[in-house]
């Protein structure tokens, strides 16, 4: 079993939508959980870092952590054609180490 | 957050030569770089992790000999592939590490080995 697995997609989406974006983790003892997103050819930009169960919201991005499920997602409202990316959870404890899930590739159509 | 910068974005050469690519934390001293494979259509592989001052940790299957990273000072760290190999074309990228668990990348390096 995979540390983090990820809903690999792709998925399409009109402009407009909400996107739900989905990660499981197998190791209860991991601490931290971010969202990046990756542009084609380019490196990833971090987005969300969260570390305890609950929502945390920053514009139209919301990072929701569930740890008695080992569950993390990423939800996007109003989604713009610029959010067409790959979108990366990652997780780890203190000593910076990711392990990243295998990442969703979005497409928002105008 | 962090502002990371890479050196080339990309770079092309012939099978068997050595190649060097620069990663600069350009607003802060960063202790902790790790670089990372990514290859089309995957999700990135740590390769090491870069250590300032000390011998670089890397993952398992990653031969060190090849994949040659120094990090002598807070600001830079380099990684040389040595003779390169077709096998070898991939988007390497590197990160430094902010605080105990954050890390910003860099814009990445696309290597293509002919």
């Amino acid at each position: 079993q995979k540390e983090v697995e990820q809903d690999p997609g792709p998925l399409s989406v009109p402009e407009g939508a909400i996107v739900s974006l989905n990660c499981t983790y197998s190791n209860s003892a991991f601490q931290y959980f971010m969202w990046y997103r990756q542009y084609s050819r380019k490196g990833p930009e971090l987005l969300m870092y969260t570390y305890s169960s609950g929502n945390k919201e920053d514009g139209r991005f919301t990072a929701q952590v569930d740890k008695s499920s080992k569950y993390i997602s990423l939800f996007i409202r109003d989604s713009q054609p610029s959010d067409s990316a790959t979108y990366l959870c990652a997780i780890t404890n203190q000593g910076g180490k990711l392990i990243f899930g295998q990442g969703t590739e979005l497409s928002v159509k105008p | 957050g962090a502002v990371v910068s890479q050196h080339p974005s990309r770079v092309i050469c012939k099978s068997g030569t050595s190649v060097k690519i620069e990663c600069r934390s350009l607003d802060f001293q960063a202790t902790t770089m790790f670089w990372y494979r990514q290859f089309p259509k995957q999700s990135l592989m740590l390769m090491a992790t870069s250590n300032e001052g000390s011998k670089a940790t890397y993952e398992q299957g990653v031969e060190k000999d090849k994949f040659l990273i120094n990090h002598a000072s807070l600001t830079l760290s380099t990684l040389t592939v040595t003779s390169a190999h077709p096998e070898d074309s991939s988007f390497y990228i590197c990160s430094v590490l902010q605080g105990t668990d954050t890390q910003y990348f860099g814009p990445g390096t696309r290597l293509t080995v002919l």
